[in-house]
């Protein structure tokens, strides 16, 4: 158990609509991190949140965001899905060492 | 465009023997590496990581090996058990600039370890 936890597991939605992940990060880490994992391009990193301001910015779509709150959990919100967004995505803390990143289980999102 | 390659998708390895795992990487500021290791509907377990100013690190069963003029990294498994058969991810990373400190991601390599 990595300590950062992720819901919902599993998510099934349809084209169209607009979904929230969600993340709580491992106690003390201020850096959260989200990546998705599809199957033809492996994990790509999406955005990085430090202590409730964005940090990095990776190949993520603008109809993609993220936050993160004051008490350290980030949510994802995707909108205007699409088959392709099908993906398992995940989200990591790190804390001194910001290149060791603890990644949750991840969330399984399923657009039908 | 794939930074990090792992050109093996596979490897079947007997339980006792040394399994090796290759990775390769096209961008030369890359200053940090990192081995994760993902069982099936889990997330990618942190498992060991070398700077750039290393060429070698050690973990007890794991070693890496890092050959900055070739660009390859290698982890070396050694004995090598059952319960090491997962998936193993390659990463690196850059720090600073606009990527802050994310971490670029093989494909994975699919480790067998058979009794």
């Amino acid at each position: 158990d990595s300590g950062v936890t992720q819901t919902p597991k599993h998510l099934i939605t349809a084209t169209g609509q607009r979904v929230t992940l969600r993340c709580s990060p491992r106690s003390g880490d201020l850096s959260v991190y989200w990546y998705q994992q599809s199957l033809d391009q492996g994990l790509q990193f999406l955005i990085q949140y430090y202590n409730g301001e964005e940090r990095a910015k990776g190949n993520i779509l603008e109809r993609f965001s993220a936050q993160q709150f004051p008490d350290l959990h980030s949510e994802l919100n995707l909108s205007s899905l699409e088959l392709g967004d099908s993906a398992l995505y995940f989200c990591a803390s790190s804390s001194d060492i910001p290149y060791e990143q603890y990644f949750g289980p991840g969330t399984r999102l399923t657009v039908t | 465009d794939q930074q990090v390659k792992q050109n093996s998708p596979s490897l079947s390895v007997q339980e006792g023997r040394i399994s090796i795992l290759n990775c390769d990487y096209t961008n030369s500021m890359f200053d940090y590496f990192l081995w994760y290791k993902k069982y099936p509907a889990e997330g990618p377990t942190f498992l060991i990581s070398i700077s750039s100013i290393k060429d070698k690190i050690e973990d007890g069963r794991f070693t890496v090996f890092l050959n900055k003029s070739a660009k390859h990294l290698s982890l070396h498994i050694v004995p090598s058990q059952p319960g090491d058969s997962a998936v193993y991810f390659c990463a690196a990373s850059r720090a600073g600039g606009h990527s802050g400190y994310a971490l670029n991601f093989g494909k994975g390599t699919s480790l067998l370890v058979t009794p």
